[in-house]
């Protein structure tokens, strides 16, 4: 079954210490995402990308990098500027305008990773 | 800007119970309206959407009429189940492309047994 794999579910990290966070997918989907959900909100965007080797910052995109070498895989650091890193992450995909414009704002999305920082 | 507001959770009820989960939306023009589901431990997944006015998604019993005049998308369901036991949120957007999706803050929904 196609879907979105996040890994690791669960991390812990030290203040001042970048950590990366992965996200795969096999569902074709050209665009992908970087969503962070604290408890009592909703879901904040932090980066996003349409295209291989292209991604745009969201709302709260200071703190954060991403990169997108290949179309499956979208990798976001947790850097050490980031001033308030523990959260839930989800990882999310969807198909591009270019894919087909029925479903192209439709997101699906990982199980998520939790980061605590110590 | 556009907005999205959920009625504030935790919301209790007995299995066999009505629900009713309130949605209301600040945009301009017509957008897409949608509910997503979130389990315990997992990511959200789409329960149902709508994508203009009078228009009624449905999913797994749950239900929500897209209506203008009020600016609201109502989740219903006439009987839950324990298994509804989740986080919802309300979402919207109005344009074609995902990356402009706004949220609700969830509402937590658990049933008794």
């Amino acid at each position: 079954d196609g879907g979105i794999t996040q890994s690791p579910k669960y991390l812990f990290r030290k203040e001042g210490q970048n950590v990366t966070l992965s996200c795969e997918q096999n569902l074709n989907h050209d665009a992908m995402y970087w969503y962070r959900q604290d408890p009592g909100q909703g879901l904040r965007l932090i980066y996003y990308s349409q295209i291989v080797n292209d991604f745009q910052k969201g709302d709260i995109a200071e703190g954060y990098s991403v990169s997108r070498e290949k179309k499956e895989s979208f990798p976001l650091t947790v850097t050490s500027a980031q001033k308030n890193p523990t959260a839930f992450y989800l990882c999310a995909s969807s198909l591009s305008l270019g894919q087909g414009d029925r479903g192209a704002n439709v997101l699906t999305f990982g199980a998520g990773s939790r980061l605590t920082v110590l | 800007g556009d907005s999205v507001t959920q009625m504030e959770g935790p919301v209790t009820l007995s299995e066999e119970a009505f629900l009713t989960i309130n949605c209301t939306y600040t945009a301009t023009g017509y957008p897409s309206l949608f509910w997503y589901v979130q389990y315990p431990g997992e990511g959200l997944q789409l329960l149902l959407k709508a994508t203009k006015a009078d228009d009624k998604g449905s999913n797994k019993g749950f239900e929500a009429t897209y209506r203008k005049e009020t600016t609201s998308f109502h989740l219903e369901k006439g009987s839950v189940q324990v298994s509804d036991s989740a986080v919802y949120f309300c979402a919207l957007t109005r344009y074609s492309s995902a990356s402009k999706i706004i949220f609700g803050s969830g509402t937590r929904l658990s049933i008794r047994p």
